[in-house]
């Protein structure tokens, strides 16, 4: 299985700031990654698929990069309503992995 | 408007079984990959099975293989997950979700207990 480690597990940060979150896989490919954000007592909410693709809606703050092994997710300018935890998961092979989580706190 | 609602979720005793549905609309239920995806008090999500749109392939979670199963009726666009043998590590929210790359919906989800 694909495991994802996810880092950092927690940050704070300010309104305004550019925020990188990484998720790092035991094994390499190429896309089959997303990524979800989810605030408490809500169901997760897709913001990246293919890696780099914006799900449509999600606002253009949101950027996913990398490929491989290495895979992240940056936020450019934080706003008030992403305060929130964020996941990564991947779905190149079965079984399905997601990362442990990062929460992101108000600084 | 993709709406998946998830129902049969309760308080189960250990050794119990429970049977989750989701109904979905919305969108062309039987041509899509489904899945089930959980998450435990204070840990992470977890996937839990997938059902591609015909049924031809099933996947489960070693945590879950050989207790669960998953099913799905396209006539009736609903997707089920039959859950024997639970234990208290099978306390979580289940959500049913469609595939990333199929606009990643997931349902509000429903709680499942398990406890004496």
């Amino acid at each position: 299985a694909i495991q994802l480690t996810q880092s950092p597990s927690s940050l704070s940060a300010s309104v305004g700031d550019r925020v990188t979150i990484t998720c790092r896989a035991s094994r390499g490919f190429s896309s089959g990654l997303a990524w979800y954000q989810q605030k408490p007592e809500k169901a997760p909410k897709l913001l990246i698929y293919d890696a780099v693709s914006l799900e449509s809606g999600v606002p253009s703050r949101f950027s996913g990069g990398g490929s491989g092994t290495v895979f992240t997710l940056t936020i450019s300018s934080l706003q008030p309503e992403d305060f929130a935890t964020y996941y990564c998961q991947q779905y190149h092979d079965y079984p399905l992995t997601f990362g442990g989580g990062t929460k992101v706190e108000i600084k | 408007e993709v709406q998946l609602v998830e129902s049969g979720g309760g308080l189960v005793k250990p050794g119990g079984s429970q049977r989750l549905s989701c109904a979905a609309s919305g969108f062309t239920f039987s041509t899509y990959n489904m899945n089930w995806v959980r998450r435990a008090p204070g840990k992470a999500l977890e996937w839990v099975s997938s059902i591609t749109s015909s049924s031809n392939y099933i996947y489960y979670a070693d945590s879950v293989k050989g207790r669960f199963t998953v099913s799905r009726d396209n006539a009736k666009n609903s997707l089920y997950l039959q859950m024997n043998s639970l234990t208290v590590d099978d306390t979580a929210v289940y959500y049913c979700t469609t595939d990333p790359g199929d606009g990643g919906h997931w349902g509000q989800g429903t709680l499942v207990t398990v406890s004496s």
